[in-house]
């Protein structure tokens, strides 16, 4: 079945530096949402990307949907404490094509 | 607000002891779902409901049954919870059924299987 990979599986900085983490099929998407969990907390919807190449921005997050739309990142920039959390992307798939979510990234921001 | 809501939001059962969860939504969405996250991991689709029609994925355990009496609530019932099934189970909705659709989810409840 689909499987959508992320790398890293964690990543920890510092303060005010930057953090990207990336999003792999092994199939063509029609769209990928990225959603954030605080820890102890729930899934929130960031973003959806629908196009080929395209870039959205939100405040210190841009998001990127690769040419072949097999791939995306979320780069952000300047990490504040509360960027702290586990960043999923998420594609349709499996048997009712709905919502299958990348393995994740969780980010620890050191102050 | 309008929003997703569990109850409760811990549950503790014994081994065998068959379990409902439940989840209400002020959104007036179309589409309510169930997931399963346990540590660590990505949250996992066990199965949604459009309207009334239930779909189940393919490797959702028979253990794991639904029931959507009317548009707002939605429970999971786990009949005979075994120590694997010890997980955060979360609620989402989305406003319609195509893949496109953001999902709003709920604060999930954590269930403990003694």
């Amino acid at each position: 079945g689909q499987q959508v990979m992320q790398i890293p599986q964690y990543q920890h900085v510092q303060e005010g530096e930057d953090f990207t983490t990336y999003c792999n099929s092994s199939t063509t998407l029609s769209n990928i949402q990225w959603y954030k969990q605080r820890p102890g907390g729930h899934p929130v919807f960031l973003i959806q990307l629908v196009k080929s190449g395209e870039v959205k921005k939100q405040k210190r997050l841009t998001f990127q949907f690769g040419e072949a739309k097999k791939n995306s990142s979320l780069h952000i920039t300047a990490t504040q404490t509360t960027d702290v959390g586990t960043y999923f992307c998420a594609a349709p798939g499996g048997a009712t094509n709905k919502l299958i979510f990348g393995t994740g990234t969780l980010l620890a921001v050191q102050p | 607000d309008a929003m997703v809501i569990q109850n409760p939001r811990y549950q503790v059962t014994q081994f065998g002891k068959p379990v409902t969860l439940s989840c209400s939504q002020t959104l007036n969405h179309n589409v309510m779902y169930w997931y399963q996250q346990k540590s660590s991991q990505a949250p996992k689709l066990l199965f949604h409901y459009y309207d009334k029609d239930f779909n189940n994925e393919a490797d959702t355990p028979d253990n794991f049954q639904s029931r959507r009496p009317n548009t707002s609530f939605c429970f999971l019932d786990i009949r005979s919870p075994g120590l694997g099934d010890a997980a955060m189970y979360l609620c989402a909705t989305s406003r319609t059924g195509n893949s496109n659709q953001p999902q709003h989810f709920g604060d999930g409840t954590r269930l403990s299987i003694l």
